[in-house]
């Protein structure tokens, strides 16, 4: 299957601080979502793209679909404590859906 | 309240005892697929559904059954689980376009 891989593979910050991640594919995707999974729950859908060279953002969430199509950014600007939690980068190919290795956010208050 | 719901939230089985995890959603979406979650490797999907009576595989389908009789219901089943199936296990719906709605998830340990 589809390989989508996360870097880093986690984050050590403090509030305040800005944080960025990536993910890449071997192949092109038409879509890229970005979730958040809080400890103990399911991830819960934070930004859509949809579209290659695309920047949306979502409160202090920016995400970017690289103009490859076969990798996406997002940035978390002066991250607070519920920033905490695992971010997956996910895409569909045909009818199946794949998730990324996923990036570990700590942020030390 | 739009939700998924899986049941149960943890399991503890002994291995080869058959057992079902059930996930139903109240949103109507006809999309359904099962992801198990392993430290390192993300989500990976077990198996999907388009539709009623419309399964297929996903990218880690060996020792699990599913099952699509009604729009809302879609379980899993693991007809005789093995210790190398201990994992975190979600189920989620969507009505397409990659916006998934998860359940909370089911931890099963096999000893």
């Amino acid at each position: 299957g589809q390989q989508l891989n996360q870097s880093p593979q986690s984050m050590f910050i403090q509030e305040g601080e800005d944080v960025s991640m990536n993910c890449t594919s071997s192949s092109i995707f038409n879509t890229w979502l970005w979730y958040k999974q809080d400890p103990g729950e399911g991830p819960v859908l934070l930004i859509a793209l949809y579209k290659a060279g695309e920047l949306t953002s979502n409160g202090r969430l920016t995400a970017q679909f690289g103009i490859t199509r076969k990798d996406s950014f997002l940035n978390i600007s002066a991250s607070i404590p519920s920033d905490v939690g695992i971010y997956f980068c996910a895409g569909p190919t045909g009818n199946q859906f794949y998730f990324g290795t996923g990036t570990s956010l700590t942020v030390i208050p | 309240e739009a939700q998924v719901t899986q049941n149960p939230r943890y399991l503890i089985t002994v291995t080869g005892k058959k057992l079902t995890v059930t996930c139903s959603q109240n949103m109507n979406h006809e999309y359904m697929s099962w992801y198990r979650q392993d430290p390192g490797l993300g989500l990976r999907q077990i198996y999907y559904s388009m539709n009623v009576e419309v399964t297929d595989k996903g990218d880690v389908p060996e020792g699990y059954k599913v099952s699509r009789k009604e729009k809302r219901n879609f379980p899993l089943i693991l007809e005789s689980p093995s210790p190398n199936q201990t994992s975190l296990y979600f189920c989620a719906s969507s009505r397409g376009g990659g916006s998934y709605t998860f359940g909370s998830g089911t931890r099963l340990t096999v000893v």
